[in-house]
């Protein structure tokens, strides 16, 4: 267990639809970072907050936003989903600073499907 | 545009031999290398993490890296059926904001 958390677990939507997934980043980590995870692929880098501020994007439109709160907790919005987007979306968190700060903890996902 | 890049396999090892998965990278500022195990329909979980040239061993489990030849691999002593998931090769380029560069992945299955 990496004491990080998700939900839902799972999730359908339906294409043009918005939608909010929720992570609780481990105690004391202070970075969070989102992933999309499409079957058979690698994890793709979305986005990392820190401080609740957005400090690193990957390639994704800026439909795909978020939030960090101080209390370790942050979403993931998508607006305007798209068929493309049914993917497994996983969070992860990391200490900031320091000896093994780039080293990230993964949740156990939410699995989207968009029809 | 950094890119990772493993064989997806499947490699198929019979059980108790030494398995060994292989990663190459293009971005030559990378300074922290990864391995995470992911069973089929779960999330990635940390196996190793690397930083220097050379070995690193924990327990059954060995990483190398080799940074001049942009090359990391795990290798995975007395293979176990437990240890058939996919393995995915992460790596960092030490920037504060940057995320993981992960591989597809490879598809390792131990036959008993």
């Amino acid at each position: 267990e990496t004491g990080v958390t998700q939900s839902p677990t799972h999730l359908i939507k339906t294409r043009g639809q918005q939608v909010t997934l929720r992570c609780s980043s481990q105690s004391g980590h202070n970075t969070v970072s989102w992933y999309q995870q499409a079957l058979g692929q690698g994890p793709q880098f979305i986005f990392q907050y820190y401080r609740e501020e957005e400090n690193g994007r990957g390639n994704f439109p800026p439909r795909f936003s978020g939030l960090q709160f101080p209390n370790y907790s942050s979403e993931l919005n998508v607006n305007a989903l798209e068929l493309d987007d049914s993917a497994l979306y996983l969070c992860a968190s990391s200490l900031s600073r320091g000896l093994g700060a780039d080293t990230q903890y993964f949740g156990p996902g939410t699995r989207l499907t968009v029809l | 545009q950094k890119e990772v890049e493993q064989n997806s396999g499947p490699l198929s090892v019979p059980e108790g031999a030494i398995a060994s998965l292989n990663c190459t990278y293009s971005d030559r500022v990378s300074q922290s290398f990864f391995w995470y195990r992911q069973y089929s329909g779960k999330s990635p979980e940390l196996i190793m993490s690397i930083y220097s040239n050379g070995d690193k061993e924990d327990g059954r489990f060995t990483a190398q890296l080799n940074k001049a030849s942009q090359y990391v691999s795990l290798l995975i002593r007395d293979s176990q059926p437990s240890d058939s998931a996919t393995y995915l090769c992460a790596v960092h380029s030490g920037g504060g904001a940057d995320g993981l560069t992960f591989g597809k992945g490879t598809h390792l299955i131990i036959q008993p």
